[in-house]
């Protein structure tokens, strides 16, 4: 069985500065993992995703994430802050056949 | 690449009342479908995937059901509304010809439905 534990149901940081959203996970198999952004009333994006490849991952609009199996942690950071990343961020695993279990999601909040 | 749409976008029914979403997808044949559903304040919460037509798997017992009765076309229904259905509910897909894990689902824009 697979699970994944997202540390902070919310984060404030001030625009320009670094963002840090954490989250552990435990699976069976050797996982994929990826984050997800969803803003207010929209359907999820896909930010990034691990697959077993590199264990740094670069992600869009400037989102990266690190993959450490002996911490079991794929934390999500970006080095800078923007106003436009306020929003609801979900870490999620995927387990065989493509099911996904996801966080209970982070709501970051930018202030100027 | 893969374009999937949901409509209605938003709905307002009263309890008691059925219920119809529709769920399209372009660019992918014999995809992976799933029903998510997200409660004010929760996370998302798988409901059904179909990896077929006419293939549905349910993740939690309701009193809602779905549908594909064809390859690119997922619907989810209700025959009577509760106020516990209210929520945002998401389709997404996996497109075809991926196998295991490795595969990235693709969400639609999602309907707004609130119960009253």
């Amino acid at each position: 069985a697979q699970s994944v534990t997202q540390l902070d149901s919310h984060v404030s940081v001030s625009e320009g500065t670094p963002v840090l959203l954490r989250c552990n996970y435990s699976s069976s198999y050797s996982p994929s993992l990826f984050w997800y952004v969803q803003h207010p009333n929209k359907g999820l994006q896909l930010l990034l995703k691990y697959t077993s490849a590199a264990t740094l991952v670069k992600g869009i609009n400037g989102f990266e994430a690190e993959f450490k199996k002996s911490e079991t942690s794929f934390h999500l950071t970006k080095p800078s802050a923007h106003m436009s990343d306020a929003a609801e961020y979900f870490c999620v695993v995927s387990s065989l056949w493509g099911k996904l279990q996801f966080g209970a999601g982070t709501q970051v909040v930018v202030t100027p | 690449s893969q374009t999937i749409h949901q409509w209605p976008a938003t709905l307002v029914q009263p309890v008691g009342s059925p219920l119809s979403l529709e769920c399209t997808v372009e660019g992918t044949s014999n995809p992976n479908l799933y029903w998510y559903r997200q409660a004010a304040g929760r996370g998302l919460q798988l409901l059904f995937y179909s990896v077929g037509i006419g293939q549905i798997s349910s993740e939690v017992p309701q009193n809602l059901s779905a549908s594909r009765p064809q390859d690119r076309q997922f619907i989810l229904s209700s025959k009577k509304l509760l106020l516990s259905d209210s929520g945002f509910y998401l389709c997404a897909c996996k497109p075809s010809g991926s196998q295991g894990t490795r595969d990235t689902q693709y969400f639609g824009p999602g309907t707004r439905l609130t119960v009253l």
